[in-house]
């Protein structure tokens, strides 16, 4: 079955704090995507990746294609960070340019002050 | 750019009713998916067009359907609605495979 899991569903930090947020998946993928929710908001894209790293100001996604493991973490967090934080994987549905985007359950970040 | 728009922002529906949402994409963005967001399942993917094409589609019955017109607009359409189809509705645009997602802000219905 294809899955996605990410840990942990809940994550309180102090402001400043350095976060990380996992997520792993049953089958090999092409690309993951990293999203973020703001309560009552809509959703960002903030990465996709395919490999090794990307680094956008204090986020940085990091994905181990044959650990099927990706991390995001937050640098020096701030309250404005708290959002729930989604990965996605496409599963091949049959194989070639067919697939089925499937969802973690989200983490929830909150950062306090 | 104007960001992906979604309309209408929220709708009331009966049971047994139908709806139809709609979604412009970004300019140039030839790529609309749709999702299903739920507090119990999630989000959970629904379709993908591409050029008019549907080239993807999630686990969803046939009553959830959508198109894709010539300038990339889509639309959603739920037939006889179930109190179980309140949710929020979010569509998203791309380039192509290989490009990230831009979400719309989604549309609410509610089914009672």
């Amino acid at each position: 079955k294809n899955e996605v899991e990410q840990s942990p569903q809940n994550l309180t930090a102090q402001e400043g704090e350095f976060i990380t947020i996992n997520c792993s998946y049953s089958v090999g993928i092409s690309a993951l995507h990293w999203l973020q929710q703001h309560p009552g908001g809509g959703i960002v894209s903030l990465f996709m990746l395919s490999s090794g790293k990307k680094k956008h100001g204090r986020l940085i996604a990091t994905i181990n294609i044959q650990e099927k493991h990706s991390s995001l973490h937050i640098t020096a967090s701030h309250p404005r960070d708290s959002a729930v934080y989604i990965c996605a994987a496409p599963f091949s549905n049959s194989g070639g340019s067919n697939y089925k985007l499937t969802f973690g359950k989200g983490t929830l970040l909150t950062v306090n002050p | 750019k104007a960001g992906v728009t979604q309309t209408p922002r929220y709708l009331i529906k009966t049971r047994g009713q139908q709806v139809t949402l709609s979604c412009s994409p970004i300019s140039g963005h030839r790529s609309v998916s749709w999702y299903q967001q739920t507090p119990g399942q999630g989000l959970q993917f629904l379709f993908e067009y591409f050029s008019e094409t549907q080239r993807n589609k999630g686990n969803f019955p046939g009553r959830f359907s959508g198109r894709q017109f010539s300038n990339s607009r889509s639309e959603m359409n739920v037939s006889t609605l179930e109190l179980g189809d309140s949710a929020l509705y979010l569509c998203a645009s791309r380039q192509g495979v290989d490009s990230p997602l831009h979400f719309g802000n989604g549309t609410r219905l509610t089914v009672t």
